[in-house]
Parts: C-alpha cells; structure tokens; sequence
C-alpha cells in the first residue's frame, strides 16, 4: 500500500532550527511535495524534490534520499508566524499526490 | 490575493439536504480537485478532473458528483447530505504539466446535523 509517515507534533523555540522528517512508501515515485497550513486556513505549496539532495528556499529546505524512502523539512531562525501544520506528500506514479496527516509545529517564544 | 474560490465558507444544513458546494479559479488551470480533511488528518481525494468534460473518482467519493463544463468552474453536489459528510472540503488546481504545484481554495467547512 502507499503511505505518507511524519510525526504528529513537534515543539521549537522561536530562532531555533528545526527538522520536520517524512518517510513514504508509493507505487512508483514522482517526487515529494511540502506543504504548510496554518489553522483553519489552506495548505499553501512549500517545495518539491524529485532528485537527491537539499533544496534550500530561504530561511526553508527540504532534503530527499530516493534510496531510504526519507525527506526532511529544515526550518532556520523559527518565527511565532512558523506555527502552522507541515503536510508531506508523495507523487506516485500515476501522478496523484499521497498525503501525509501532518506535523503541527507549535513554536514558544 | 486569493485566485481560486470557493463558497459557502461555512455551511451547517439537516440531514438529507441536497448541497453544491462551489469551486472557481482564475488562474485557467486545467487539473481541479476535491479533497475532504478533518481536523488533524490527511486530506483525502474526492474527485478530480483533467479538463473540461473529464472527471474521475479519488479513493473517497463520499456519494457525491463533480461537473466541469467550464474550466474555471468545478462544483461538488452531495445529494443527499449524513452527519458523516461533516468535514471541510477544499478544492485545489494545477497547471499544466505532470508535475505542478497545487493551489488551494480556503475551503468550505460543512455540518450536517
């Protein structure tokens, strides 16, 4: 079956680094999308990754090894405007999004 | 500035109630998408359409139809409303292309009682 796994909450401190992890399993693999959604409000698109390595967006990266089925989201210099849900999502192979369940970020001052 | 809309923004209704909720965007994309989410969880995939007159089921139809005769325009009716058709539902579109970022509506956060 296809499977999206991310942990369902995390806690930072506002300035921190934090590193959100998402493990997939899909049938066939186009790529990995990261979402954020803040509460009560849509999922606005973050990044995409289908080669290995690190994507690096401003104070946002997100990191994809195709061999070990793992991505990571890296979130530098935490703002209270960060606290949002991080949703993973695998493109499978025929082009339909997977969807992870989400990390909730809550960021403390 | 939002370029995909939809409405209601909010809707509680009774049992049985036959209900459309409404998509639209400006942007001439021509992949739209329904997902149902409840709070917490992952957004699960309703219907979907590659373009005018082409529509298709996702993994949870949740007894509900989609049209797209306009392409700008994708609406999803629910014939007969549940108590477990309480959810939101958001509605998303896409370019062209196989691999395009999704663009999402703020959603319509539906009751049924």
């Amino acid at each position: 079956g296809q499977n999206i796994d991310q942990p369902t909450e995390m806690t930072a401190t506002e300035g921190a680094i934090v590193q959100i992890n998402c493990t997939y399993q899909t049938s066939g693999f186009n790529g990995l999308f990261w979402y954020q959604q803040h509460a009560g409000e849509a999922p606005t698109f973050l990044s995409y990754n289908v080669l290995d390595g690190l994507e690096e967006k401003g104070r946002f990266s997100s990191f994809l090894s195709r061999s070990k089925g793992y991505s990571y989201l890296l979130l530098k210099e935490l703002q209270m405007k960060d606290s949002a849900s991080y949703l993973c999502a695998g493109l499978d192979s025929n082009y339909q999004l997977i969807w992870g369940a989400g990390t909730k970020l809550i960021i403390k001052p | 500035e939002a370029d995909i809309y939809q409405t209601p923004r909010y809707l509680v209704i009774g049992t049985g109630k036959k209900i459309t909720l409404e998509c639209s965007q400006t942007m001439g994309h021509d992949k739209m998408y329904w997902y149902q989410q409840d709070p917490g969880m992952e957004l699960h995939l309703i219907h979907y359409s590659y373009g005018v007159n082409s529509t298709e089921k996702g993994d949870l139809s949740s007894e509900s139809t989609v049209s797209r005769i306009r392409t700008e325009h994708f609406p999803l009716t629910l014939e007969s409303a549940r108590p477990s058709h309480t959810s939101q539902y958001l509605c998303a579109s896409s370019g062209t292309g196989e691999v395009q970022p999704q663009h999402f509506g703020d959603g319509t956060r539906l009751s049924i009682l």
